[in-house]
C-alpha cells in the first residue's frame, strides 16, 4: 500500500466550476500536509499547507485536512484553465521526511 | 532572493558514462534534499542533507548513486555508470531546516542516458 494515495484522474472540470482534489495517507502520525502545483516539464510549485483540522483558505484554494480519517483535500474555486496541472499530496511522516502522492493531472476546460 | 537553482538543466549521455548534476539552495537553507522524477511518474526520494549531519541516504537506488554536500551548501549529486533507466528529471529543493518546514525546488536536471 502506498503511504499517500491520489487519484492520477485526469480530473476535468469546466471553466468556472470547482475543482476538488483528493489525498490519503496511511500514517497516523502524520503532522504537516502539503500540495504542490506542477505543470508539465516544471518543478512542482507549493500551493499551500495545512497543519490543523479543518480547512485553510488561500484565495480561491481551500485545503481541507481530517487526520481521523487521514485524508486531506484541496478545492480550487472558480478553475480557470491555467489552473491546469498536475497537483501533487505532500506528507510529512516523523522527522523531515516528505513523501509524495503520484499526483493529479487536473484539466480545466474553456 | 535566488531560489534554487541546479545545473545543467538538461543533460545527454551514453550508457556507461558517469554524470554529475549539481545543485544550489536557497542562501541560509540548512537542509537539502534530492528527488528523482521518471516520465508521468511522483517524486522518487533519492537523499537528505541537514546541515553538517550525516545524510540519509535511505533512497539511493543503487551504489552508482552517491551525492555529497560541501560546506554546508551546494550539491553534487554523482551518478556512475549510468543505464537507461537513469533517464529522469532529477529535483533538488531545500528548506530552512527546521521541523517539517515547506521544501522548495529547483527547475530540475533532465537527464537522457542513450
Amino acid at each position: 500500500q502506498k503511504e499517500v494515495e491520489q487519484n492520477s484522474g485526469p480530473l476535468s472540470v469546466p471553466e468556472g466550476a470547482i475543482a476538488s482534489l483528493n489525498c490519503t495517507y496511511s500514517d497516523r502520525g502524520s503532522q504537516s500536509f502539503f500540495w504542490y502545483r506542477q505543470y508539465s516539464g516544471k518543478s512542482p510549485e507549493l500551493i499551500m499547507f495545512i497543519y490543523s483540522n479543518g480547512d485553510k483558505e488561500d484565495g480561491r484554494f481551500t485545503a481541507q485536512l481530517n487526520k481521523a480519517s487521514q485524508y486531506v483535500s484541496l478545492l480550487i474555486r472558480d478553475s480557470q484553465p491555467s489552473d491546469s496541472a498536475t497537483y501533487l499530496c505532500a506528507v510529512y511522516n516523523a522527522g523531515n521526511m516528505l513523501t509524495f502522492g503520484g499526483g493529479t493531472r487536473l484539466m480545466v476546460k474553456p | 532572493g535566488a531560489g534554487v537553482s541546479q545545473s545543467p538543466s538538461n543533460k545527454v549521455t551514453e550508457k556507461g558514462k558517469d554524470v554529475e548534476l549539481r545543485c544550489d539552495p536557497i542562501s541560509g537553507h540548512t537542509a537539502l534534499y534530492w528527488y528523482r522524477q521518471s516520465l508521468g511518474q511522483g517524486l522518487e526520494f533519492l537523499i537528505y542533507f541537514q546541515g553538517n549531519s550525516a545524510p540519509d541516504k535511505s533512497g539511493l537506488p543503487s551504489d552508482r548513486f552517491s551525492a555529497e554536500r560541501t560546506g554546508g551548501s551546494v550539491s553534487t549529486l554523482t551518478i556512475q555508470r549510468t543505464q537507461q533507466e537513469d533517464s529522469a528529471v532529477y529535483l533538488c529543493a531545500s528548506s530552512t531546516g527546521g521541523v517539517q518546514e515547506t521544501q522548495y525546488f529547483g527547475p530540475g536536471t533532465r537527464l537522457l542516458v542513450l
